[in-house]
């Protein structure tokens, strides 16, 4: 069973710094590409950023509002991904979620897990 | 990369059917054939419901359709059920190895 579960959330002043885990299993995560979404509270889906296996170069790709303040990254000898924040802005509240999709490199979210939310307020 | 537009609400009466639109343009929508349908009650992660348009995961029931026309992708749910009330989100690939999601339609059960 394909199973992702996030923790490292909390709150945070502005302009403060946080790092979220994303631990996976049932699957081989070091052919999965990842990815992180958001969901501030009371609103939409935001997807953030993605990585790609390191057998497809391992590159990152982040949404405009959170590009040069967030880094993804992974180590696949823990099934582990990570999501590095920094300069954090209030508007950064939210849920964040991490996911994988239907195939190994498919552009869906088909596995999440309960998400874990990072309060930023001073 | 702006968000896809989806109508903010719909909704139906059991056993009817709905459908939920979602318009992007010819650099997203338009112009793959990865339009996503998520589905999440209050509280939860959201649910694949349609990945590639129109093709479903396993276990998710055959009530429930996707399709695209132009820059436009519709979810159906036919026979609609009280456990079908929910958010539904729509997303895209959009190029330039960028992903976007819909603003979300909440779907009412009457």
């Amino acid at each position: 069973e394909v199973q992702v579960v996030e923790s490292g959330g909390g709150l945070v002043k502005p302009g403060g710094s946080l790092r979220l885990s994303c631990a996976a299993s049932g699957f081989i995560f070091k052919n999965a590409w990842m990815k992180w979404v958001r969901q501030a509270p009371g609103k939409g889906l935001e997807w953030v950023g993605r990585i790609k296996s390191k057998v497809n170069g391992g590159t990152t790709d982040y949404a405009a509002p959170v590009k040069g303040r967030f880094t993804i990254s992974r180590d696949d000898s823990t099934n582990t991904l990570y999501l590095q924040l920094t300069s954090l802005k209030t508007e950064d509240t939210a849920v964040y979620y991490c996911t994988t999709g239907f195939y190994y490199d498919s552009p869906d979210f088909a596995y999440w897990g309960q998400g874990t939310l990072v309060t930023v307020s001073s | 990369q702006s968000a896809l537009t989806q109508p903010p609400s719909a909704s139906g009466s059991p056993g009817q059917s709905v459908t939920i639109s979602c318009t992007g343009t010819s650099s997203d929508v338009g112009g793959y054939n990865f339009v996503s349908w998520y589905q999440q009650h209050p509280g939860k992660a959201p649910k694949l419901m349609i990945y590639e348009v129109n093709k479903r995961p396993s276990g998710v029931p055959d009530r429930f359709s996707g399709s695209k026309s132009g820059n436009t992708a519709s979810l159906t749910v036919s026979g609609l059920q009280a456990e079908d009330e929910a958010d539904y989100y729509c997303s895209s690939y959009a190029g330039s190895n960028n992903l976007v999601f819909g603003g979300g339609t909440k779907l009412t059960v009457l």
